[in-house]
Formats: structure tokens, sequence, C-alpha cells
């Protein structure tokens, strides 16, 4: 079956300092793999994924997320971190048909 | 390009009545899911459709929920005979068909159920 893993509830990260919120994997076949993110009182939005091709994938407001075969992971990172950038975050797995598995999310918490 | 769209954003109801929330995908979008999402958990599968098919449906939807989406455009999801456990938001999402793997997903605001 498939299945996502966000090991961490919650991350604080001081503002400017660089920020990782893992995901790891499990799934039959090649993964499709995504990050949202959900702001209060907002609707969830897509950052980026990966298809195929290059690890490290680049996507929306400076993030980026390396897949990992071997290790069955897709961390997202951003090299500085913005107090904006504090919000929840999902990872989320496809594979074998169009139905997406989402993680339990991640609460970034990025301190002035 | 206006978006994802649900109505209502806010329901509350008594336990044993009936609901019907309506989501408007985005125009050219022929995919269209389901979401449940409650406290401290991610969005959960619900159903999917591609334009007016519904290919695949959560074993965890009983019977008392079904969605329908007539004309590929905008569906609705029904609950009968609500229980206080179907007390959750209720996401919408929507899609174009990708030509390698699947498409990221637009998400509407959602429909926040609350049973009394």
């Amino acid at each position: 079956a498939q299945s996502v893993a966000q090991p961490e509830d919650q991350v604080n990260v001081a503002e400017g300092n660089p920020l990782t919120v893992k995901c790891t994997y499990s799934v039959s076949g090649n993964p499709y793999l995504f990050w949202y993110v959900q702001y209060p009182n907002r609707g969830l939005q897509f950052l980026l994924k990966y298809i195929t091709g290059d690890n490290l994938v680049k996507g929306s407001y400076g993030f980026e997320a390396e897949f990992n075969k071997s290790q069955t992971s897709f961390h997202l990172k951003k090299p500085s971190a913005l107090v904006s950038d504090s919000a929840l975050y999902f990872c989320a797995v496809v594979a074998g048909t169009y139905k997406y598995i989402f993680g339990t999310g991640t609460r970034l918490k990025v301190l002035a | 390009d206006t978006g994802v769209s649900q109505d209502p954003r806010h329901k509350i109801t008594k336990r044993g009545q009936n609901v019907t929330f309506r989501c408007d995908p985005i125009s050219e979008h022929n995919r269209l899911y389901w979401y449940r999402q409650t406290l401290g958990q991610g969005p959960e599968f619900l159903t999917y459709f591609q334009n007016e098919a519904q290919l695949e449906k959560s074993r965890l939807l009983s019977d008392r929920f079904s969605a329908e989406r007539p004309k590929g455009s905008f569906s609705t999801l029904e609950i009968q005979r609500t229980e206080q456990g179907d007390s959750a938001m209720y996401l919408c999402a929507s899609s174009v068909a990708g030509t390698v793997g699947a498409g990221e997903q637009y998400f509407g605001p959602g429909t926040r159920l609350t049973v009394t």
C-alpha cells in the first residue's frame, strides 16, 4: 500500500537560517511526489513536484526538494527561511493510479 | 481564471439531516477530487472524477456519501443522515491530466461542516 510519512509535527527555525521539512514514502512502482503548503484559512497551494529526471526540483517561493530513491525520501528545503514561510506543509505521493496520498503535515514556524 | 470555488464555505447542521456541497473546478481541468480533512491530519481521499466518470471511491466512503459530476464540470458531494463524526473540512481539487504522471492539484477553500 502507498504511504507517506512526515516524521515531525513541527519544525522551528530562525529567520535567515536554512530549513528542511522531511518526507519519506512507500510505494510500489515509480512515485510522483508533491509538496503543498496551507496557510490559515486558505486552501492548499502547490509548491513543487517530482515526476522524473533531475533529483533536485525547484518550486515556488524559493523552495526546493531533493528526491532520493535509495532513502525513499523527498525532503523540502529552503536556503534562507522567512517569517512568512510559517505555515502547514504537506507531502503527497501518487503511484499506479491518480489517487493522492497525503502525509499528516508539518507545521513550520519561522522565528524572527 | 478564478480558481476552484466551493459553496457553502461553512455549514452547520443537525445530526440526521442531509447536506450537499458544490465544487466548481478550474474550467479546463478534467479531473476533480474530493477530500476530507480533520484537525491535525492531511487531506484524506474520498473520490475522484475524470470528466463525468467517477473512477475511484475510497472504501472509507460509506453509502451515506455520494458524489456526482453530471456534465464533467461542477461536482456535488451529498452526505445523507449526517453523524457527528462527519464534522470536518471537505476539500475539492482539480487538475489537468498530465502527459507524464500526475498533474498538480489546485484546491478550493473548503467547506467546513459542523454536525451538532
